[in-house]
């Protein structure tokens, strides 16, 4: 029963480099989540997508794209990494009781450090 | 501007005893209240969910109750355990896939 897995957990990267953030659920769930964690401050959603073929930005999207690939998997690409990416990332998926009552799901986090 | 404060930022209890986590919101429109926890390195996991009817809700040794006038919550873990050691974070639901507003978590320390 994994969940939501993400790959990679750790990753450092160059100023410029581009990389792409992995994240597949297998619980069946419509919408997927990525979220970023720094210290101190709450968790920040970057993108979202509420169902198979749609996405929408978060509160903080500048420097990130999202592709929804299936119902499954949930990628976020960083085109060109800058010290202020890095984070911890999160995806997350939601079960099917919707927004209002369902349960959130985390992965375990990527770990990204930005050089 | 939506927001959720938390209090204390960090906190260190002697295995066994009790202890009560806060959560001020200032969220509007408001639609649930969620309580995750953290262990360190970890994703969060979820122990409570309250709507706006709701004003206490139980998950084994955690209580978390709800006063919506004030617009507060509180996490209450009892008789704690080394395991309970973990980051404790506040989040309010304003409604929508995109509206939940994460506070930036109660760090508890639980000492043998």
């Amino acid at each position: 029963n994994a969940g939501v897995t993400q790959t990679p957990k750790f990753q450092v990267l160059k100023t410029g480099q581009s990389m792409t953030l992995q994240c597949a659920q297998d619980m069946n769930h419509n919408s997927m989540y990525w979220y970023r964690q720094d210290p101190g401050m709450g968790l920040r959603l970057i993108y979202y997508s509420a169902s198979e073929g749609t996405t929408d930005k978060g509160e903080v999207p500048n420097g990130y794209n999202v592709s929804r690939l299936n119902k499954r998997e949930f990628s976020l690409r960083l085109e060109s990494a800058a010290p202020s990416q890095t984070s911890v990332y999160f995806c997350a998926s939601m079960s099917e009781q919707g927004w209002e009552t369902g349960e959130l799901f985390f992965g375990e986090g990527s770990r990204l450090t930005v050089l | 501007k939506n927001q959720v404060e938390q209090s204390p930022q960090s906190l260190i209890i002697l295995e066994g005893k009790n202890c009560t986590l806060q959560c001020n919101y200032t969220v509007s429109p408001f639609s649930n209240l969620r309580w995750y926890k953290q262990d360190t390195g970890r994703g969060p996991v979820s122990l409570t969910i309250m709507t706006f009817s709701e004003n206490t809700k139980s998950n084994g040794r955690y209580t978390a109750t709800l006063d919506a006038d004030t617009k507060q919550s509180s996490l209450h873990i009892t008789a704690s355990q080394l395991s309970d050691s973990a980051s404790y974070i506040c989040v309010v639901s304003a409604g929508g896939y995109n509206k939940l507003i994460f506070g930036a978590g109660t760090r508890l320390a639980v000492h043998p």
